[in-house]
Order: structure tokens, then sequence, then C-alpha cells
């Protein structure tokens, strides 16, 4: 069985950093592009960022680039999401993601883990 | 890119919608879409032309044309009551969701 749990989550000031893991099992997690997706409190899916099988490419959405970097670890089965200069829009609920790659579609989410950016 | 969606829809117990969405990404890369029910995580109901995953019932159906791809439920449940996003991939790598449609099952 595909699971994905995300932890990490939590409250942090404005310019903070904080950094999200999500654990991979049921699959062979180094086959797959993986990606983060976040939704803030009461908003829609916004994607932010993806890492290719082998990590040799990385993509952000406009609004992280630059403050944020993904990275996995193919031998932990393990996936990483590093926040810095975190803003109050920052704030939601951040997922992982596992993608699929003939079509694109994300097949398998985690439950989330909630961040919240406040002062 | 955007991907366009109508925020709201209804539909009545056992009738027939569809929702849909434009962008376009949609023109050069497959559309996917998702349902979400509070306090969830979004599930995957159909990917490519019209594929659904193993335990998605067969009255969810997805068509594709030109920059515009739909999702149509064929005897709407209650069940069904959620908000539905569509997603692509973007040029430069990036991927983009929909803002999402609220469906209402009256």
């Amino acid at each position: 069985e595909v699971q994905l749990v995300e932890s990490g989550g939590g409250l942090v000031k404005p310019g903070g950093s904080l950094r999200l893991s999500c654990a991979a099992s049921g699959f062979t997690f180094s086959s797959n592009t993986m990606n983060w997706v976040r939704q803030a409190p009461g908003k829609g899916l916004e994607w932010v960022s993806s890492i290719s099988s082998g990590s040799s490419y990385m993509f952000f959405a406009d609004s992280v680039k630059g403050r944020f970097t993904i990275s996995r670890d193919n031998a932990q089965n393990s996936l990483s999401l590093q926040m810095n200069s975190l803003r109050v829009e920052d704030t939601g609920v951040y997922f992982c993601a596992r993608e699929r790659d003939q079509y694109g579609e994300f097949d398998y989410w985690g439950q989330g883990t909630l961040v919240t950016v406040s002062s | 890119s955007e991907l366009t969606q109508d925020p709201a829809v209804s539909v009545s117990l056992g009738q027939t919608v569809t929702i849909t969405c434009q962008g376009d990404s949609l023109r050069s890369y497959y559309g996917s879409w998702y349902q979400q029910k509070p306090g969830q995580a979004p599930v995957l109901v159909i990917y490519g032309q019209n594929n659904r995953p193993s335990g998605i019932p067969d009255r969810f159906s997805g068509s594709s044309s030109g920059d515009t791809i739909s999702l149509t439920i064929t005897g709407a449940q209650t069940e069904d009551e959620a908000d539905y996003y569509c997603n692509s991939r973007d040029t430069g790598g990036q991927r983009v969701f929909g803002g999402g449609t609220k469906l209402t099952v009256l």
C-alpha cells in the first residue's frame, strides 16, 4: 500500500524557516517525480515544487522561487521541503504527492502538514 | 499559465453534471481531475484523456478538446458533493492547478 506521511509543520514567525519532510512507503520511491502542493485556509490547491526521480530536475512556483528548496533521499525514501524567509501568505496545509510520468497525474497524496506563519 | 474553472456548480441528485477547465497548458499536456472533501487530501478521479484510477466509480468520466478538459458525473450522488480541481504540467517544468469548482448536489 502506497503511503505518504508529511511532518515538520508548525508555527513560525515571518522571516523564519521550517523544514518539511515526507516519508514514503509501499512503492519504489526512486522511480517517481515527487511534488509539494499547498492549500491556504479556505483556498484552492497551489502547486509549490517538484523534483525528478534522480534529483536532476527541480522546479518551483514563482511565489516560492529563491526561498524554498526541495530535495529527496532515495535511500531513505524521503522527500523534503526547506522553507526560508517565510511569509504570512505561506500559511497553509502542505501535501506531498507522487507523480506518474506518462500523464503527469498526482496519483497518491499524503494527509498534509499545517504550516502557520504568524507573529 | 492559468487553468480556469467555474467557482461553483450544482446538480440535482441522479442528474448529470459537467465541470470544465480551460487553459493554454492543456493544448500541450494532459490534464487530470481531483476530488477534495473538507478536511481531506485530494483524490485523483480522472487522468489522461479519460482514465479512472481503481476504486473510482464509472459515473466519473473525462474528455478533452483543444484548451479545455471536462469532468462529467453521470448520475450524481450525494457523496460526490466536493471541491474539484484540474491540474496539468506547464511550460518550464512547472505544474498548475485550476482554482477549483465547488459541486453541490441538490
